[in-house]
């Protein structure tokens, strides 16, 4: 079975642009969220998708956004680049309704300048 | 809010050597526990977990034991070897969410 896969791997913007990034899940997982991770803010919960709803919400900017398609692949936006974005992006995909493993992409490595 | 406290790294040891990396971790309710491992390049991996109090999780050679009376879940191993190099994350789960929260990571190098 294929892992969760992410794209693309490594992204160089400028400020005040913005960004795409996707998240294909393991098929058959409907639950995607998405992390950031930052060597002075460590891994922060950005958000959580199910069944194309935004079911849970971390503490970013309203410049951070996402959605999920009915094929349960994810994309999240970054609007207006700051610097402070640069980080690894990362995806995880799951089953949902028990206790079950939440399985992480790569990572989408995106640098500000 | 849900916290969790991992022991600063970097942690340096020689291979064969043992290995306690200290969690602790604040929540209301009964969490789920779970150690994440990374090595350079990748994304993070499902090394051990625990879904309640007294649970041990086991995985590779790492343990790790739900204290909820410590509120703590230490990961231990017995005798290290240099592939498990990497960084080694405590995280908890609220029961009936999906939201991981993190502890700030332990960067782990075993020399030969």
């Amino acid at each position: 079975k294929a892992g969760v896969t992410q794209t693309p791997r490594y992204l160089i913007k400028t400020r005040g642009q913005q960004v795409t990034l996707s998240c294909s899940p393991i098929s058959g997982h409907r639950s995607v969220s998405w992390y950031q991770q930052t060597p002075g803010q460590g891994l922060q919960f950005l958000f959580e998708y199910f069944s194309e709803t935004q079911r849970n919400k971390g503490n970013f900017p309203g410049r951070f956004s996402g959605r999920q398609f009915s094929n349960s692949r994810s994309e999240m936006n970054v609007s207006t680049l700051e610097l402070g974005d640069s980080a690894l992006y990362l995806c995880a995909s799951s089953l949902v309704g028990g206790d079950y493993e939440q399985y992480f992409g790569p990572g989408t490595r995106l640098t500000v300048t | 809010g849900d916290s969790v406290t991992q022991m600063e790294g970097p942690v340096t040891l020689s291979e064969e050597a043992f290995l306690t990396i200290n969690c602790t971790y604040t929540a209301t309710g009964y969490p789920s526990l779970f150690w994440y491992v990374q090595y350079p390049g990748e994304g993070l991996q499902l090394l051990l977990k625990a879904t309640k109090a007294d649970d041990k999780g086991s995985n590779k050679g790492f343990e790790a034991t739900y204290r909820k009376e410590t509120t703590s879940f230490h990961l231990e191993k017995g005798s290290v070897q240099v592939s498990d190099s990497a960084v080694y994350f405590c995280a908890l789960r609220r029961e009936g969410a999906q939201k991981l929260v993190f502890g700030q990571g332990t960067r782990l190098t075993i020399n030969p």
